[in-house]
């Protein structure tokens, strides 16, 4: 199996701050790599697959990078709506796993 | 406009066996590029993804949980259905249907509500 491994499990920040999330695959995904976001008793909601593609509707502050094993979600300009858990996910083969999540937090 | 709805039981008791069903609709499970996975979310704790299915009925499952689930679908129905047999507590959590999409790199690009499913005596 692929393990996914993101860091920082949690992080604070303020409005406007850039956020850079890190996700490591235990071996090469390829570019089968995807971003969530998680509010609090909603279920996850696509950001960006393929590294960097941006699922339609999501704002332009949110991008991706990266590729084989070592992956980042970056928000350039951290906006209220964003305080949020965020998972990375790889799609390259089964099982398909996620990373333990990252919590953006208000600083 | 795609859709993914849960439904089952809210409450099982310890050994008994979950079914959940997963309604679509907005797309086709006849369709050779999208499939349907279910992923569960304890309380408080990340996503695992638990067993997926595509339109040739290609079935994959966890590997921690192989030997009690079991994937399939109704195409007629729009449904895909999981069972998970010998339920235990820890088996607690919300369980997503997710829609799979060869256009998303087979991303979960539409996900239903969950529906949350407490194991207990």
């Amino acid at each position: 199996d692929i393990q996914m491994t993101q860091s920082p499990s949690s992080l604070s920040a303020s409005v406007g701050d850039r956020v850079t999330i890190t996700c490591r695959a235990s071996q090469s995904i390829s570019s089968y790599l995807n971003w969530y976001q998680q509010k609090p008793g909603k279920a996850p909601k696509l950001l960006i697959y393929a590294v960097s593609s941006l699922q339609s509707g999501v704002p332009s502050r949110f991008s991706g990078s990266g590729s084989g094993t070592d992956f980042t979600l970056t928000i350039s300009s951290l906006q209220p709506e964003d305080f949020a858990t965020y998972y990375c996910q790889q799609s390259y083969s089964s099982p398909r796993t996620f990373g333990g999540g990252t919590k953006v937090e208000i600083k | 406009q795609v859709t993914l709805k849960e439904s089952g039981p809210v409450l099982v008791k310890p050994t008994e066996t979950l079914t959940l069903t997963c309604t679509v609709s907005g797309f086709s499970l006849s369709n050779a590029k999208m499939g349907v996975s279910w992923i569960r979310q304890p309380p408080g704790k990340a996503l695992e993804w638990l067993a997926h299915i595509f339109s040739n009925d290609e079935k994959s499952y966890s590997a921690s949980l192989k030997s009690r689930l079991t994937i399939s679908k109704d195409t007629s129905e729009s449904q895909v259905v999981l069972t998970m047999t010998n339920m235990d507590p820890v088996d607690t959590a919300t369980y997503y249907c997710a829609r799979m999409y060869s256009s998303c790199w087979y991303a979960f690009d539409s996900w239903g509500q969950g529906t949350l499913v407490t194991v207990s005596s």
